[in-house]
């Protein structure tokens, strides 16, 4: 089985300050780890994904997360948030073979203040 | 191209009736997948369908079931409602079964009174 825990509920932050969301997880076996976005009665974006390769992941507007198999985590990112960027945010893992069975942490609401 | 759609967006129902969701994939696209959202925490896995049949099954009581139609379409059927069963239904469409990327819906917002 697997799990991840998001251990902040809430990460305040003043727009243009860098911010790290952190994810840890919990697997048996090889993983595939995901962020993913939620803004306010929205779905779910795909931020960024690790599949294999490179252990560093970045996405199209300046986040990025680092897989680190050593300490089982897969923090976010972002040298400077912008207001926009005010969201919830959720990391989920799902392993090699396991199809498209996501496990999901209860997420972190990033919250930018001017 | 149109993303993943659900039907209703917004729906409530009483205690002990049936409620029916539905949701069309991304064309092109054979897998469905079902979420459960309960306020506060992240989503919860209920089911996937992949080309008509059962692929996964999360950890719900029998009263949640699905189904897949030939165009790929699905439907997920919650019987003898309960009020914790509140929550934000997900679906999620991808192309195939192995670890290829989620696509998730706005999501259809069940309140049980």
């Amino acid at each position: 089985a697997q799990s991840v825990t998001q251990l902040d509920s809430q990460v305040p932050v003043f727009e243009e300050a860098p911010v790290e969301l952190r994810c840890n997880y919990s697997s048996s076996v090889s993983v595939y780890l995901f962020w993913y976005v939620q803004y306010p009665n929205q779905g779910l974006q795909l931020l960024l994904k690790y599949l294999s390769g490179s252990t560093l992941v970045e996405s199209i507007n300046g986040f990025e997360a680092e897989f680190n198999k050593s300490q089982t985590s897969f923090h976010l990112r972002k040298p400077s948030v912008h207001i926009s960027d005010t969201a919830e945010y959720f990391c989920a893992v799902t392993h090699t073979g396991g199809g498209n069975k996501l496990t999901f942490g209860t997420g972190t609401q990033l919250k930018v203040e001017l | 191209d149109a993303g993943v759609t659900q039907s209703p967006t917004h729906l409530i129902k009483t205690r002990g009736q049936h409620v029916t969701l539905r949701c069309s994939p991304i064309s092109g696209h054979k897998s469905v997948s079902w979420y459960q959202q309960v306020l506060g925490q992240g989503p919860q896995f209920i089911f996937q369908y992949y080309e008509k049949e059962e692929r996964g099954r999360g950890n719900f009581p029998d009263r949640f079931s699905a189904r897949q139609f030939p165009n790929y379409s699905s439907e997920l059927n919650v019987n003898a409602l309960l009020l914790g069963d509140s929550a934000l239904y997900l679906c999620a469409s991808s192309w195939g079964t192995q670890n290829t990327e989620a696509f998730f819906g706005q999501g259809t917002r069940l309140t049980v009174v």
